[in-house]
Order: C-alpha cells, then sequence, then structure tokens
C-alpha cells in the first residue's frame, strides 16, 4: 500500500483536460511543498513534470500544471495530446524517517 | 549533457548481495544529491535513500535500514548503492536519479535526470 493515494486510471480525449488527485496526510503533502510528479512512458525511467506543488521544468509545456489544497494535490494536464498517455506518480516530502514517499501511480489513457 | 549511467542487470539469489553502480557525467558531481529508487514489476515507485555526493551525508528509507548501503566515488562521479540479504520481494528496476536542486536538504529536492534503470532478479 502507497503512502499517498493516487486513482488507478483516469482517461480523457484528445483536446480535454484531464486532473490526477494525490491525497496524502498532514505528515506529507498537506504539511510541506515539496510535492512532485512524474511521467513516466513504458520501459523507460520516470521524467519531471512538476515541483515544488505548482513549478514547471525547463521543457514542460505549460499544458501541465500542480495544484495543492489541504493534504491533496493535483495534476492537471490540458489540451490532452496522445503523446501524454503514461503512468503519472506522485511524491512529496514527509516528516517521517523514510523522507520521501510515492503515490501508487495514476495510468492515463488517452482515447 | 547530464547523464547517469548504471551497470548491467543482475540475477542473485536469496541471501546474497548485489551493488550497482551510477556513473555521472556532464555536471559537477559533488554540487548534487543523489537518490535511489525502485519499481518492482508491474509496479509503482519507491525510494530506497539519499546520499549527499558532497559529504556523504546519507538517509535511508526506514524499510531498508540494514540492509542497504549508499556510497560515492567522488574520483570517478560514481554512486553505488549495495543491497544485502536479498528476497524475492527485491526485486525490481534500480534508478540512481540527481537532484534537481543541488545540494539541497535531504528529501526536498526532486529528480530531474535518471539512470536508465538496472534490473535485479531475486530468485533461487
Amino acid at each position: 500500500q502507497s503512502a499517498l493515494t493516487q486513482p488507478a486510471s483516469v482517461s480523457g480525449s484528445p483536446g480535454q483536460s484531464i486532473t490526477i488527485s494525490c491525497t496524502g496526510t498532514s505528515s506529507d503533502v498537506g504539511g510541506y511543498n515539496y510535492v512532485s510528479w512524474y511521467q513516466q512512458h513504458p520501459g523507460k525511467a520516470p521524467k519531471l513534470m512538476i515541483y515544488e506543488v505548482s513549478n514547471r521544468p525547463s521543457g514542460v509545456p505549460d499544458r501541465f500544471s500542480g495544484s495543492k489544497s489541504g493534504n491533496t494535490a493535483s495534476l492537471t494536464i490540458s489540451g490532452l495530446q496522445a503523446e501524454d498517455e503514461a503512468d503519472y506518480y506522485c511524491s512529496s516530502y514527509t516528516s517521517s524517517s523514510t523522507l520521501v514517499v510515492f503515490g501508487g501511480g495514476t495510468k492515463l489513457t488517452v482515447l | 549533457q547530464v547523464q547517469l549511467v548504471q551497470s548491467g542487470a543482475e540475477v542473485k539469489k536469496p541471501g546474497a548481495s548485489v551493488k550497482v553502480s551510477c556513473k555521472a557525467s556532464g555536471y559537477t558531481f559533488t554540487s548534487y544529491g543523489i537518490s535511489w529508487v525502485r519499481q518492482a514489476p508491474g509496479q509503482g515507485l519507491e525510494w530506497m535513500g539519499w546520499i549527499s555526493a558532497y559529504n556523504g551525508n546519507t538517509n535511508y528509507a526506514q524499510k531498508l535500514q540494514g540492509r542497504v548501503t549508499m556510497t560515492t566515488d567522488t574520483s570517478t562521479s560514481t554512486a553505488y548503492m549495495e543491497l544485502r540479504s536479498l528476497r524475492s520481494d527485491d526485486t525490481a528496476v534500480y534508478y540512481c536519479a540527481r537532484d534537481y536542486l543541488g545540494i539541497a536538504a535531504a528529501g526536498t529536492s526532486p529528480f530531474d535526470y535518471w539512470g536508465q534503470g538496472t534490473l535485479v532478479t531475486v530468485s533461487s
């Protein structure tokens, strides 16, 4: 069982917007702004898409955005494209001795 | 360009140890921390621990304490992860990943560059 809770799957049509949630506790997501999101295509290493809740690294399209409310962080992808189909993982700093926790991952299907 | 190149796949018997290497290039090795993340087949990501390439400080995931050791060799810009007393549920792809924010406090930096992954299979 993962420390952060994500929906197992979401789907959307090209051009639409989708949101993936990531729910934790006040010891992780709710307590710190160290929430990141990663995209992983099959057989590939993860790619950083969002860090510190809402910041995009250079090169990540502005179609990807992040936010947080209470103990839940969210990743929104607008203008869905076929290449967005992948697994998405959230992660957060945590006050426990295990400093970083991941969500279980969400499979995004572009219909 | 920044690259993290990991050692090749390993097959180990239960109870054995494995040591995976991660050779960095394209940046100043000692200016960044390195985390190790593993992914069991068909499963999600699991953070294993972090090492500062600047001073060798480490932090390990609680469930792996006592079985994992992370080290660096600054002369070759290489990070190592050794896992002992291997069990079947240690079968996974193991990744090294660089801290995006340089020498940040352990666990607070996301990971911008990742190695290609090393498959470790534990089987009798």
